[in-house]
């Protein structure tokens, strides 16, 4: 079992829908949780730190449930500009930092 | 404020050769952590340096090390290169080596190695 696992998709999603991702761990001592996105062929950029009680930024959504270990994010009124990868990020004692393999979102017009 | 840079780019070596890449963290980050991703698959922790020490390491071989300057700049080698080592490897810096201290990246040196 991978120890932290996301829907790979692809999610193909029309412009202004809302669409959610799911991420599970394994590790139940895991310490802290984000969600970084990654365009092609450029480096993770941090979307959001994920809290236990739960986080917005705009149209983004984080919420974590420590005792399922999963994480999700949602995003509202997708834009052209959200396509990416999602990956889900979490990091463990000793910073040992363990990454899903990614969900990859494409909006389209 | 300038972000974590990466040098070289690219790199282009052969089986059995070394590869030396390099890493200059954000300026007050004393944090340096070094990823591998390979063609298809997710982001693999390497190691994590801190004030000069290495504190982690992820399940990679002994030929992959590194180390960390004075001046909290990066080296990672690669040695005795194999065709599995082509990937992007990244760095990412943290202001301190908290778990919960956000990672930035830069954007990495692709290497490819014939």
């Amino acid at each position: 079992r991978k120890e932290v696992e996301q829907d790979p998709g692809p999610f193909n999603v029309p412009e202004g829908a809302t669409v959610a991702f799911n991420c599970t761990y394994s590790n139940s001592a895991s310490q802290s949780f984000f969600w970084y996105r990654q365009d092609c062929r450029k480096e993770p950029k941090l979307l959001m730190s994920v809290y236990s009680s739960g986080n917005e930024d705009g149209r983004f959504t984080a919420q974590l449930n420590r005792a399922s270990q999963y994480i999700s994010l949602l995003i509202r009124d997708s834009k052209l500009s959200d396509s990416a990868t999602y990956l889900c990020v979490v990091n463990s004692e000793n910073n040992d930092m363990r990454f899903g393999a990614g969900t990859r979102l494409t909006v389209k017009p | 404020e300038a972000g974590v840079t990466q040098s070289p780019t690219h790199l282009i070596k052969t089986r059995g050769q070394q590869a030396t890449l390099r890493c200059s963290p954000i300026s007050g980050h004393t944090s340096v952590y070094w990823y591998q991703q390979a063609l298809g698959l997710g982001l693999q922790f390497l190691l994590w340096y801190d004030e000069g020490e290495e504190r982690n390491r992820g399940n990679f071989p002994p030929r992959f090390s590194g180390r960390q300057f004075p001046n909290y700049s990066s080296e990672l080698n690669v040695n005795a290169l194999e065709l599995e080592d082509s990937a992007l490897y990244l760095c990412a810096s943290s202001w301190g080596g908290s778990e919960q201290e956000t990672q930035y990246f830069g954007p990495g040196t692709r290497l490819l190695v014939l």
